[in-house]
């Protein structure tokens, strides 16, 4: 069985450019999570789908920061416009359901110039 | 102050020798995970545990809730298991931030 997919590994793009992360979780998971991870820390939660539901959004930054699962199964995470800070790794990760256990994709490494 | 405090940081040891990394945390939890994470590598889930204690191949997770601390120990350790070893908590339902709660990280090299 297929993990989490993650497109694109790595992306580097100059400041106030646009940016998007595609994420396919594991068949039947119905809980998806968007992880931020900056260098030599661990990674923090920025939104939780449960379907196509945004259940945890808090820590999303909405003014430059946007998410969607519109048919409960891929998600998209958008950056526009990106700043130097966002450099870092972007994780998704899905599960039977919140609780349960976690399974991760490789991440994508945002570089941006 | 993090809600989950790892130690060491850093540990880096002989081939052979038997591993002890801990975590402390200061929320009620559902779950713990425990998380391997090598460089420039996505993140593989060790354990997940929520009592007692789990093993898997050199692999030995334990858990004190009432102490709210969990350890995990790598016995044989090898080369290969150099990486940096998260843990992760999942908090009660409605007693704070969702999804995982992840520590700092333990970055481990073993040399040959």
């Amino acid at each position: 069985e297929a993990g989490v997919v993650q497109s694109p590994r790595y992306k580097i793009i100059e400041k106030k450019q646009p940016v998007a992360f595609w994420c396919n979780p594991i068949s039947g998971h119905n809980t998806l999570y968007w992880y931020l991870q900056n260098l030599g820390q661990g990674p923090e939660l920025l939104i939780r789908y449960e379907n196509e539901e945004a259940v945890d959004d808090s820590q999303l930054p909405k003014d430059r920061f946007s998410a969607e699962r519109l048919k409960g199964v891929d998600s998209t995470l958008k950056i526009q416009p990106a700043e130097l800070g966002d450099s870092a790794v972007y994780l998704c990760a899905s599960s039977l359901g919140r609780g349960n256990e976690q399974f991760f994709g490789p991440g994508t490494r945002l570089t941006v110039l | 102050k993090n809600e989950v405090e790892q130690s060491p940081q850093n540990l880096t040891a002989q081939e052979g020798e038997f591993i002890t990394i801990n975590c402390s945390y200061s929320v009620g939890i559902s779950a713990l995970h425990w998380l391997q994470q090598h460089p420039g590598g996505g993140i593989v889930s060790l354990f997940m545990l929520s009592s007692g204690k789990k093993k898997h191949g050199r692999l030995i997770a334990t858990i004190n809730i009432q102490e709210k601390h969990s350890s995990l120990h790598i016995t044989a350790s090898h080369p290969r298991d150099s990486a940096v070893y998260i843990c992760a908590v999942i908090p009660w339902a409605g007693g704070g931030a969702d999804g995982l709660t992840f520590g700092k990280g333990t970055h481990l090299i073993i040399q040959p």
